[in-house]
């Protein structure tokens, strides 16, 4: 089926771990983005791409890493996950300015 | 000044009310702008775009004011299904796909 897809829904780690948070794409849009979703302050960027090859920072990177060797996949890694990173994660995409496609989110729970 | 702002509310009307949310931008170069609504533990999805010349669909109005530099969203005969946070989203142009999200306005729809 056409979309975007995150995986996993849910999911709990310890502090310290590596987690990495997946999002699939099938429109073979240009723009992909990750944002996080916390309580009071919103939807926050964390990266984003152009393209395949091509990301960039958003407004907080700290603690994430991304990749993008596909156009319809760009995976979020938290290398060493802390407290702090307890949060709705959603991927999303678009092709032009015709507004974002957002994927079902995860929600990540760092203990 | 906030790039994106928005009273968070609650809204809360009655079931047939007409509602209308603003939101605010601090950018006047800001080329395109939408709405999106977001329900409880779900992904933002976009409701509408706002052009110059306004956009209805359906019971929704979307009016975009660039000398005061707000977006308005009017919802007639409200719907309890209308229930749902509503977020705006500004893309500051210059060729960037990357817009601004306000933290959304929330609006109950009581019988």
């Amino acid at each position: 089926d056409a979309g975007i897809t995150q995986s996993p829904r849910y999911k709990i780690t310890e502090t310290g771990r590596q987690v990495t948070l997946m999002c699939h794409q099938t429109w073979s849009h240009s723009y992909m983005f990750w944002y996080r979703q916390d309580l009071g302050h919103g939807l926050r960027l964390i990266y984003y791409s152009a393209a395949a090859d091509i990301t960039d920072k958003g407004e907080v990177p700290d603690g994430y890493v991304v990749s993008r060797s596909k156009t319809e996949n760009f995976p979020l890694t938290l290398e060493s996950a802390t407290r702090s990173q307890t949060s709705v994660y959603f991927c999303a995409s678009s092709e032009s300015e015709v507004g974002y496609t957002f994927g079902s989110g995860t929600r990540l729970t760092v203990v | 000044r906030k790039e994106v702002e928005q009273d968070p509310g609650p809204f809360n009307v009655p079931e047939g009310a007409t509602v209308a949310f603003n939101c605010t931008y601090s950018n006047s170069a800001s080329q395109s702008f939408f709405w999106y609504r977001q329900d409880c533990r779900k992904e933002p999805k976009l409701l509408m775009s706002v052009y110059s010349s306004g956009n209805e669909d359906g019971r929704f109005t979307a009016q975009l004011n660039r000398a005061s530099q707000y977006i308005s969203l009017l919802i007639r005969d409200s719907k309890l299904s209308d229930s749902a946070t509503y977020l705006c989203a500004v893309n500051p142009g210059g060729g960037s796909y990357i817009p601004t999200f306000g933290r959304g306005t929330s609006l109950i729809v009581h019988p």
